[in-house]
C-alpha cells in the first residue's frame, strides 16, 4: 500500500477559527477519501477528494464548512472552517487501491476545538 | 436501517482462545468486505478482505462470507494480548468506490 501521511498530527484551536489539515500519499493515487471519527464512534465520510474538480459530498457535509482542494494525485488538503467545539474529531484521510477497493488510511490528525 | 451493523461489544477473550466477530449488512449488492484493526489512538489498519463466498485465512485471522445470509464474519485464533483492539467491519457497494463501516467491536485479550 502507498504510504499516506497527515500534518499536523493534532491541534488545539479556538472556535471560529479554521485549521487546513494535509494529506500526502507517497505515489499516485485515483481516489483520495477525507472521514472523520468522533470520540467513540465510527468513520463517517466527508468526502471524496477528485483531482482537478470539487470534491463530492456526503449527506450533511457541505463545501462551505469543510473545503477540500485535491491539486495532484498524490496530495489533498481538507479545512474545517468557523469550528465549534462539536467538530473536536479526529479526521482521517484514505487512499483506494486494488481492484476491491481497498482502503488505506494515514495517521490521522486530532483536532481539539475550545 | 444502518447498512452495516456488528455484534455489540466489548468483547472479552482469554489468551489462546477464538474471537468471533461478526457482521451484517443490508445492501445485496455489496461485493467486498474489510476488516480493519483500530488500536487506541491509532488509525484503522486493513488486516483482511474477502469478496467470494466461504473462507479466507491469513495467519491467525479468518474472513468468513456468505452472501445469501448477508453476513461476514472474522475469527481470531491463538488470540493474543496484542489483538486486544476495535475491529470495524467495511462493506463496500457495487457500482460505487465508497466504503461503509460498522460501529466497530472492541476486544479485549485477557492474559
Amino acid at each position: 500500500s502507498a504510504v499516506i501521511s497527515q500534518k499536523p498530527s493534532r491541534d488545539i484551536c479556538q472556535r471560529g477559527t479554521s485549521l487546513t489539515i494535509q494529506c500526502q500519499v507517497d505515489s499516485q493515487v485515483t481516489m483520495m477519501f477525507w472521514y472523520r471519527q468522533q470520540p467513540g464512534q465510527s468513520l463517517t465520510l466527508i468526502a471524496t477528494a477528485n483531482q482537478g474538480s470539487e470534491a463530492t459530498y456526503e449527506s450533511g457535509f457541505v463545501i462551505d464548512k469543510f473545503p477540500i482542494s485535491r491539486p495532484n494525485l498524490t496530495f489533498s488538503t481538507l479545512t474545517v472552517s468557523n469550528m465549534s467545539p462539536e467538530d473536536s474529531s479526529i479526521y482521517l484521510c484514505s487512499d483506494r487501491l486494488g481492484p476491491y477497493n481497498e482502503q488505506f488510511f494515514g495517521p490521522g490528525t486530532r483536532l481539539t476545538v475550545l | 436501517q444502518k447498512e452495516v451493523e456488528q455484534n455489540s461489544g466489548p468483547l472479552s477473550v482469554p489468551e489462546g482462545a477464538i474471537a468471533s466477530l461478526n457482521c451484517t449488512y443490508s445492501d445485496r449488492g455489496s461485493q467486498s468486505f474489510f476488516w480493519y484493526r483500530q488500536y487506541s489512538g491509532k488509525s484503522p489498519e486493513l488486516i483482511m478482505f474477502i469478496y467470494s463466498n466461504g473462507d479466507k485465512e491469513d495467519g491467525r485471522f479468518t474472513a468468513q462470507l456468505n452472501k445469501a445470509s448477508q453476513y461476514v464474519s472474522l475469527l481470531i485464533r491463538d488470540s493474543q494480548p496484542s489483538d486486544s483492539a476495535t475491529y470495524l467491519c467495511a462493506v463496500n457497494v457495487a457500482d460505487d468506490y465508497k466504503l461503509s463501516f460498522g460501529a466497530g467491536t472492541t476486544v479485549t485479550v485477557r492474559a
